[in-house]
């Protein structure tokens, strides 16, 4: 069964806006981590963020992590059409396991 | 540094027939992680080969197997193919097992049974 569970499954946002998307999972992890894939690509990686650690930063995202609640949150900020792309949590505990992912559109 | 590579990148099969992907880690990572994505079921884990020994296994049926060589190249194979083996097939490597670190994904091979 799938770990992570992203909401919403689906974002539509104008050109500037904020999007933030949410994961949650059941057990206890080592990191969480955040992956984009373009329509029918490979993934790429994003961040990583321990579960020591409770915000990252990378250009225009942020992540936040609350374990005793277990849930993160991926803000990207002044998105862009470019940033039109699904987006994954996986989180790692013996081995990565995804979620079904939150497929964001962004209107020009 | 090179990228994580596939081959093939698409393939057309039929029920019955065994199929053999390929991945080739970028260089100095020892693990590789095959994925299996389907729109219904998304991304669900294969398998993890570090160092030549599998080190996890996701649910999938025996038909599935995979192996990694020396040089940390992998391939996975899967006999008797059904047409709900049709997907995306994934591979990830990274610089350790078990999720420690990122993982850096190949194109994918898009594998349809007919």
């Amino acid at each position: 069964s799938q770990q992570g569970e992203e909401d919403p499954q689906a974002l539509s946002i104008q050109e500037g806006e904020n999007a933030t998307m949410n994961c949650s999972y059941k057990t206890s992890i080592n990191n969480l981590q955040w992956y984009r894939q373009n329509s029918g690509r490979g993934l790429v990686h994003l961040i990583l963020i321990r579960s020591n650690e409770r915000e990252k930063h990378s250009g225009r995202l942020r992540v936040t992590l609350d374990t005793s609640k277990k849930s993160s949150s991926l803000l990207i900020t002044a998105s862009r059409a470019a940033d039109t792309a699904s987006y994954f949590c996986a989180t790692a505990r013996a081995k990565l396991v995804f979620g079904k992912g939150t497929k964001l559109t962004v209107n020009p | 540094k090179a990228g994580v590579t596939q081959t093939p990148r698409y393939l057309i099969k039929t029920r019955g027939q065994q199929v053999t992907l390929s991945c080739s880690p970028i260089s100095g990572h020892r693990s590789v992680s095959w994925y299996q994505q389907t729109p219904g079921q998304g991304l669900q884990f294969l398998f993890e080969y570090f160092s030549e020994t599998q080190r996890n296994k996701g649910n999938f049926p025996g038909r599935f197997s995979g192996r990694q060589f020396s040089n940390s190249r992998s391939e996975m194979n899967v006999s008797t193919l059904e047409l709900g083996d049709s997907a995306l097939y994934l591979c990830a490597s990274s610089l350790a097992a078990g999720g420690v670190y990122e993982q850096y994904f190949g194109p994918g091979t898009r594998l349809t049974v007919t």
